[in-house]
């Protein structure tokens, strides 16, 4: 069965502090994919990262880093020198590929809710 | 429009009142979703539509109906609401259901059921 876990319910960092969210899934698919999505206190859910899992490469956008690691089954998210503005619910998600008569679920965590202080 | 909207933005609602809650997607997208969310739970599926004329059950389908007349409109019927289906829902689209592809998400409409 798919499932992902967020194990992390609440971090507060003071900004510029670096900060790490987890990320543990499960899955018997060989493929599949990975998301990250950011919710700030506005509501929107605003889109992160895609990871397939046939690439294993780290991915660095900006302040933001993702660290994919199949052996731990693990999508892990690490904002570098934190900011207020950070501050939101993350969600990681899993979705399996499309086998005609299923679709394009996602599985999310429960999230982790960033507290970046002044 | 941009994106994908959903009305109302909020709705307070007596228990057994019929309400449809509207999606529209300007993208072109054929998969469209809807979600809800609840603390502690994270976003589950309710139903989706991988294109226009279909639709399939998801996680918690139960005292939920939808329709996909066209590839825009994806509406999501309560037939009588009840409080536990008080939540915020979130509509999504992707331009395909092939899974590799990011969902887009609406505003949400955060629903009472009193």
């Amino acid at each position: 069965a798919q499932k992902v876990t967020q194990a992390q319910t609440e971090i507060s960092v003071v900004e510029k502090e670096d900060v790490t969210l987890d990320c543990v899934y499960e899955t018997r698919d060989t493929t599949y994919y990975l998301f990250w999505y950011k919710q700030p206190p506005s509501g929107e859910l605003v889109f992160l990262i895609r990871r397939n899992s046939f690439d294993e490469q780290n991915e660095i956008s900006g302040r933001y880093s993702w660290n994919f690691q199949k052996s731990t089954s693990s999508f892990n998210f690490t904002i570098t020198a934190s900011q207020v503005v950070d501050s939101a619910v993350y969600f990681c998600a899993l979705s399996e590929a499309y086998y005609g008569g299923a679709t394009n679920k996602l599985i999310f965590g429960t999230g982790t809710l960033l507290a970046v202080q002044p | 429009i941009a994106g994908i909207t959903q009305a109302p933005t909020s709705q307070i609602l007596a228990a057994g009142r019929r309400m449809t809650l509207r999606c529209t997607q300007d993208m072109r997208h054929n998969a469209m979703y809807w979600y809800r969310q609840d603390l502690g739970l994270g976003l589950r599926l309710i139903h989706y539509s991988n294109t226009a004329g279909t639709t399939g059950k998801g996680e918690v389908p139960d005292g939920y109906s939808v329709s996909r007349a066209n590839t825009d409109d994806f509406p999501l019927t309560l037939a009588s609401a009840v409080p536990s289906q008080t939540s915020v829902y979130f509509c999504a689209s992707s331009e395909s259901a092939s899974g590799r592809g990011e969902q887009f998400f609406g505003p949400g409409t955060r629903l009472t059921v009193l």
